[in-house]
């Protein structure tokens, strides 16, 4: 089965601080995947990376920032943290062929 | 308009049947996948369809596209309370993108 891991099922950080969000991937899979997720607006894409080292813009991205330095690990962070970034964060990766999405369990950002 | 469309909310009795839809305005779509997420939890990816299909059938869960209209939807036979949960409908453009776009996910309520 695939595994997707995120660090922390809840965070909690002050305005200002700069904040780190993991995700890590068993699968050997290239493409990985960062969203938030908003009452009513669903899932919104932050970035993408489709390869070591190699990141994307996805809808939203300002105030963010991502690594790729390992091909299992994709990091979201957040410069500055903001209290409009309190949300769900989900990391993603695809499985060829399909392209279907293995989310991890996400992780909830409370910025006071 | 919103690419992928749902209706936010449906509320079923414990037994009967429910169906969710959802409409997508690219008919290139390839694939269209159905996501459950449970109260806390990722996305997990239900099934999928491949365009070419008209209805595919897994136990309790029959999808049913209508290309032609560009509709999808989603019927859980014999609703438990298990099922309530947040259904995200998603399409896959062909082209080449491997990024799905996600609906803003319909609210499933199973009550007694």
């Amino acid at each position: 089965d695939v595994k997707v891991t995120q660090s922390s099922r809840y965070l909690v950080k002050r305005t200002g601080e700069k904040v780190f969000l993991e995700c890590v991937q068993d699968m050997d899979h290239e493409n990985m995947f960062w969203y938030r997720q908003d009452p009513g607006l669903g899932l919104r894409l932050i970035y993408f990376s489709y390869d070591v080292k190699m990141k994307e813009k996805g809808d939203i991205p300002e105030g963010y920032s991502v690594s790729r330095e390992k091909k299992e690990r994709f990091s979201l962070i957040l410069e500055s943290a903001s209290t409009n970034q309190t949300s769900m964060y989900l990391c993603a990766s695809t499985v060829p062929g399909v392209k279907t999405q293995y989310f991890g369990p996400g992780t909830r950002l409370l910025v006071l | 308009g919103e690419d992928v469309e749902q209706s936010l909310f449906l509320s079923v009795r414990e037994g009967d049947s429910s169906v969710i839809n959802c409409t997508y305005t690219d008919s290139s779509s390839t694939y269209l996948y159905w996501y459950k997420q449970e109260p806390g939890a990722g996305l997990q990816l239900l099934t999928y369809i491949f365009s070419n299909m008209d209805m595919k059938q897994d136990q309790r869960l029959t999808v049913l596209l209508n290309k032609k209209d560009k509709h999808l939807s989603l019927r859980i036979a014999d609703t438990q309370t298990g099922d309530s949960a947040i259904y995200f409908c998603a399409e896959r453009r062909s082209g080449g993108s491997y990024i799905p776009t996600f609906g803003r996910g319909t609210s499933l309520i199973v009550h007694p």
